[in-house]
């Protein structure tokens, strides 16, 4: 148990539905960060926040949209995803963004399935 | 900016040997080096971190890596592999401005009894 959840565990979207992934940490983190990890490939940062500022959008399609409430909730909608898209999708937090010998702790992630 | 390679998508050992998983990281500043590991359905969890202290670091479950700068190599040991220790490695990278975190592709290990 990281302190960082994320449901749900597992998501099968068809490519017109609208979805939301949901992140939580109770470490008092001011950081959050969402990651793509596909099969064979290094985990890509898709976006930062930081005291609930977006600070980095890494080229991510608009397809993707996140939205960060407060500090402690971290959300990802989805709206017309391709069958590209379906990877686990990894939630993070740290203490602060910009101090980079602090490590971020994991969530389990959401296995997203787009048919 | 930086960035990491691990060598090796899938490293085997039998149970009892060593384990080297290998890291080489390219940067044009002083890195801040990370090894995660990631059990099946699960996140990543940190295992060590180099921050510039001492260059031999010691991590949980057994593991330690050591920091070379001339070789810029951060490879991950462990002296006896156990099946618990199946799992995928992250080698990872930051500036000192943690602005941008990078992670290697990762590697598989399997653990034969």
């Amino acid at each position: 148990e990281t302190g960082v959840t994320q449901t749900p565990r597992h998501l099968v979207m068809g490519m017109t539905n609208k979805k939301s992934l949901k992140c939580e940490q109770h470490l008092g983190h001011n950081a959050m960060y969402w990651y793509k990890q596909s099969a064979k490939k290094p985990l890509e940062l898709m976006f930062v926040y930081n005291f609930k500022e977006q600070t980095e959008n890494n080229s991510v399609p608009s397809r993707f949209s996140p939205e960060c409430p407060n500090s402690s909730h971290l959300f990802l909608h989805l709206h017309t995803l391709q069958p590209e898209d379906s990877a686990l999708y990894l939630c993070a937090s740290s203490p602060f963004y910009g101090t980079g010998k602090l490590e971020a702790f994991f969530g389990q992630g959401t296995r997203l399935t787009v048919v | 900016a930086q960035s990491v390679t691990q060598l090796g998508s899938h490293v085997s050992v039998s149970e009892g040997a060593l384990v080297l998983l290998r890291c080489n990281y390219s940067s044009s500043v002083p890195p801040y080096l990370f090894w995660y590991v990631q059990y099946p359905n699960q996140g990543l969890q940190l295992l060590l971190k180099y921050t510039s202290a001492a260059t031999l670091v010691k991590g949980i479950n057994g593991f330690e890596a050591e920091f070379k700068k001339s070789e810029t190599s951060f490879h991950l040991t462990k002296p006896s592999a156990h099946m618990s220790d199946a799992a995928e490695y992250f080698c990872a990278v930051s500036d000192q401005d943690g602005n941008d975190m990078r992670f290697g592709a990762g590697t598989r290990l399997t653990v034969k009894p």
